[in-house]
């Protein structure tokens, strides 16, 4: 079985303060790690997936295989970051010999001014 | 065109009608999704469709019926729902459900009310 664990429901921080969206997962294969935004009255987009190691909107995640964790960083906190961030998990599905996705409950990021 | 596009936005329907959700993508895409999400919460897988064949169904009622009638469209067709259905639709595509680190690309999604 596949579990995205994403404890905060809720994180506010003020602009210039640094963030981290906390995210652990379970998972008995080798995992696909993404992260998931959702601006408010946008679609869900990709904003960072693990194998690709990059840094998106000043934003970075590491895959702790140690610890099963792919925590969001980001140094310096904007307004404009403020909306819901989801967690999501790539595991390999036997049956269908393809990948299922599954998302934590999210995370809702508000950066006061 | 890097986007999928989902008709219509909105939706009200009656627990008697019968209605029809429809996606787009013309990325080349081989796998779609449909996903059901309520307010506040992750999306729920509800149905994979990988070259135009049914993958996975994750024991949805029958009163949603998806359909792939090529690999640019799907589409999920709506009958006698519950109230309870109402949510946000969305669809979604990847390029392939077996390659590594293919990502989802989401539509803005129809917001369904069953009166």
């Amino acid at each position: 079985a596949q579990r995205v664990t994403q404890p905060e429901k809720l994180l506010s921080v003020f602009k210039g303060a640094p963030v981290e969206l906390k995210c652990n997962y379970s998972y008995s294969g080798s995992p696909e790690l993404f992260w998931y935004v959702q601006y408010s009255r946008q679609r869900l987009q990709l904003l960072l997936r693990h194998i690709s190691r990059e840094s998106i909107k000043g934003f970075t995640a590491d895959l702790n295989k140690g610890e099963t964790s792919f925590h969001l960083k980001k140094p310096f906190a904007q307004e404009e970051d403020s909306a819901m961030y989801y967690c999501a998990l790539s595991g390999r599905n036997k049956e269908t010999s393809g990948s299922r996705l599954t998302f934590g409950e999210g995370t809702q990021l508000t950066v006061n001014p | 065109d890097t986007e999928v596009t989902q008709t219509p936005k909105h939706l009200v329907m009656g627990m008697t009608n019968k209605k029809s959700l429809k996606c787009e993508q013309h990325m080349g895409h081989r796998a779609m999704y449909w996903y059901k999400q309520k307010a506040k919460k992750p999306p729920e897988l509800m149905f994979v469709y990988s070259y135009e064949k049914l993958s996975i169904n994750e024991s949805v009622p029958s009163r949603f019926s998806p359909e792939c009638p090529n690999s640019s469209l799907l589409n999920l067709h709506l009958h006698a729902l519950q109230p309870e259905d109402s949510a946000l639709y969305l669809c979604a595509s990847s390029q392939d459900l077996q390659g590594r680190n293919s990502p989802l690309h989401f539509g803005n999604g129809t917001r369904l009310t069953v009166t």
